[in-house]
């Protein structure tokens, strides 16, 4: 079982729409997540991280916690084509001082106008 | 600026050849991260370090080399038994809200 998960699509939503990205990982312990977005060539870039529970919101992003299902999402609304990216999931295995930072293989979107 | 720097942007190696990428940050991070991007992949763990003097195997390490002699600076060497070092190449550091990246190199084999 690889300790992050994700579907490589491609997902293509229609522009306006909402596009919803899943990601499952596989340590119970683990205490953070993050969703970055990486253009073809380019380095990601870091656009959400969520620690607790539940929902968090940034502008048009929503991130979706359940640590019961060991589960995190990311909902993008009003979808542009400028989102067509690439977009990774990475938790963080272990403790602060020795843990590790773990990517699943991403999630291809392509937003179409 | 605060950030990190990656250099250089493209390198060649020939075949037998060790090569050193370089990673520098300004952010006075403590963690430092190498990863390995192949073509429509994520990102492959090769080494990180949380601490100077300090660093552990990721999943694909055999083949490299890393050091940390100093907070700002963990520079990676791809050696000659790395059979299949063409890649792009991530370096990271990383504080609690998330891991920042550099710019990346492109390794070729020619």
């Amino acid at each position: 079982q690889k300790e992050v998960e994700q579907n490589s699509g491609p997902l293509s939503v229609p522009e306006g729409a909402i596009a919803s990205l899943n990601c499952t990982y596989s340590d119970r312990g683990s205490q953070s997540f993050f969703w970055y977005r990486q253009y073809s060539g380019k380095s990601p870039e870091l656009i959400m991280f969520i620690y607790s529970n539940g929902d968090k919101e940034d502008g048009r992003f929503t991130a979706q916690l359940n640590k019961a299902s060991q589960y995190v999402s990311l909902l993008i609304r009003d979808s542009q084509p400028s989102d067509s990216a690439t977009y990774l999931c990475a938790v963080f295995h272990g403790s602060s001082n020795t843990g590790k930072l773990i990517f699943g293989q991403g999630t291809t979107l392509q937003v179409k106008p | 600026d605060g950030g990190i720097t990656q250099s250089p942007k493209y390198l060649f190696r020939k075949e037998g050849q060790n090569v050193t990428l370089s990673c520098e940050q300004n952010l006075n991070h403590d963690a430092m991260y190498w990863y390995r991007q192949d073509p429509g992949q994520g990102l492959r763990l090769i080494y990180y370090s949380q601490i100077v003097n300090d660093f552990q195997k990721g999943d694909i390490a055999e083949g490299y080399s890393v050091s940390r002699e100093k907070k700002e600076s963990f520079p990676l060497t791809v050696t000659s038994a790395q059979k299949n070092p063409t890649a792009f190449y991530l370096c990271a550091s990383s504080w609690r809200l998330g891991a920042f990246f550099g710019q990346g190199t492109r390794l070729t084999v020619v």
